[in-house]
């Protein structure tokens, strides 16, 4: 069973618009959570992460919200760039046997000009 | 700054060869992990090793070995593929394994055909 959930294969939005990416997780051990940005041909890279001490965390453009009793997560993204194109994936962390990164399927954001 | 290298980049075997996929990254980070993506299913952890001198199994390691040769190099081993094990393979490095505050760091990947 997948623990992290990324349930929108792909999103469209308009340039200087918001994106909005979703991740919900089943597993209560998981404390930390980070979103990686893969363009084709490349390896994923870091872009944010939030632990569950915190319902926010904020980077420039790109801000991840927490809200842990409902196991969910988001990336905001404002404005949203064509540049921003690329396939996000959730990832999360936790203690004992899930201490490894579980990743979610990822989605394909299109940032049309 | 290289950071995670990864060779080949490309391969194409026939079904029952053997292939190593190398890695080695230059940031002294002491974990280091092999993971394969396919598609729909994000990326999945095949190995990893913590620290120089162990290793050990992910979500999928049937059908693979791995080997830390030292603290930069960490490979991946198929010693009979099999088409299943087509796929995109990532090696990534970390400072310390199962710190969530310290993210990984990826190689570009090596896209592997078993026909």
């Amino acid at each position: 069973d997948q623990q992290v959930k990324q349930n929108s294969p792909s999103l469209s939005v308009q340039e200087g618009r918001i994106s909005i990416l979703n991740c919900d997780y089943t597993n209560s051990m998981f404390d930390y959570f980070l979103w990686y940005k893969k363009y084709p041909a490349e390896g994923p890279t870091f872009l944010i992460s939030i632990s569950s001490i915190k319902d926010k965390n904020e980077d420039g453009r790109f801000t991840v919200f927490l809200n842990k009793s409902a196991k969910h997560l988001s990336l905001h993204i404002v404005p949203s760039q064509p540049g921003d194109s690329a396939v996000y994936f959730c990832a999360a962390s936790g203690t004992g046997s899930a201490r490894q990164l579980t990743f979610g399927s990822g989605t394909q954001l299109t940032v049309l000009p | 700054n290289a950071g995670v290298t990864q060779t080949p980049k490309f391969q194409v075997l026939k079904t029952g060869q053997s292939m190593t996929l190398q890695c080695a990254q230059d940031m002294n980070h002491n974990s280091m992990y092999w993971y394969r993506q396919d598609p729909g299913m994000g990326l999945r952890l095949i190995y990893y090793s913590a620290s120089e001198g162990t290793t050990d199994k992910g979500e999928v390691p049937n059908g693979y070995n791995v080997s830390r040769l030292n603290k930069r190099e960490f490979s991946l081993r198929l010693e009979s593929a099999a088409p299943s094990q087509t796929s995109v393979y990532f090696c990534a490095s970390s400072e310390m394994a199962g710190a969530g505050d310290q993210p990984q760091h990826f190689g570009d990947g090596t896209r592997l055909s078993i026909l």
